[in-house]
């Protein structure tokens, strides 16, 4: 248990449909992000936000939309994806201290058909 | 961009063996952490080395950060199968506001 929490754990969604991923953190963090994990890949950082304002967006098509209501809560809104978003989607909330250490939830393994 | 190599990027050994992960580049960090990942999980901390030349050390696992914060290794001795995961290095910036990860090391430990 890290402390943050996501759901759904697994997600199989058509390129038409719209859906979310939610993550919590119980961690009194102020700083959230969503990576997206690939086979064969790094992970990749897409979205950053420090009190509930984006502070980074790496790229990431329209088509993944973030959401950050407060501190505690984390969404990544989905729609029209394709087949290659496939991945494992983390969230993360990084303490306060200067070395900036991650806890991650376990994930949100995507298929999209 | 700051970049991490890890190597070797796959390792399958035998229960009992020793073993060495690299993290490298041409990159100064302020800090470097290490993070395990179990299949189905998300990665979790292990360590953070932030001193040049600093070695930590967590049962089987001794960790030490280059002298010039641009590498780091992780050593396992007499590996379990219970070690087996991806681990994954992580450099940070002078503010720790963003990790550039490495592509990560794959163990597997066999009984």
């Amino acid at each position: 248990e890290t402390g943050v929490t996501q759901t759904p754990r697994h997600l199989v969604m058509g390129m038409t449909n719209k859906k979310s991923l939610k993550c919590e953190q119980h961690l009194g963090h102020n700083a959230m992000y969503w990576y997206k994990q690939s086979a064969k890949k790094p992970l990749e950082l897409m979205f950053v936000y420090n009190f509930k304002e984006q502070t980074e967006n790496n790229s990431v098509p329209s088509r993944f939309s973030p959401e950050c209501p407060n501190s505690s809560h984390l969404f990544l809104h989905l729609h029209t994806l394709q087949p290659e978003d496939s991945a494992l989607y983390l969230c993360a909330s990084r303490s306060g201290r200067l070395t900036g250490e991650l806890f991650f939830g376990e994930g949100s393994r995507l298929t999209v058909l | 961009t700051q970049l991490l190599e890890q190597s070797p990027q796959f390792l399958s050994i035998q229960e009992g063996e020793n073993l060495t992960v690299y993290c490298n580049s041409s990159s100064v960090f302020s800090s470097l952490q290490w993070y395990r990942q179990e299949p189905g999980e998300g990665p979790v901390l292990l360590v953070t080395v932030v001193t040049g030349g600093e070695v930590k050390k967590l049962k089987r696992l001794t960790f030490q950060f280059g002298d010039a914060r641009k590498d780091s290794s992780l050593h396992i001795t007499a590996a379990q199968p219970g070690d087996t995961g991806l681990y994954l290095c992580a450099g940070a910036d002078n503010a720790g506001n963003m990790l550039t990860f490495g592509g990560g090391t794959r163990l597997m430990v066999k009984p």
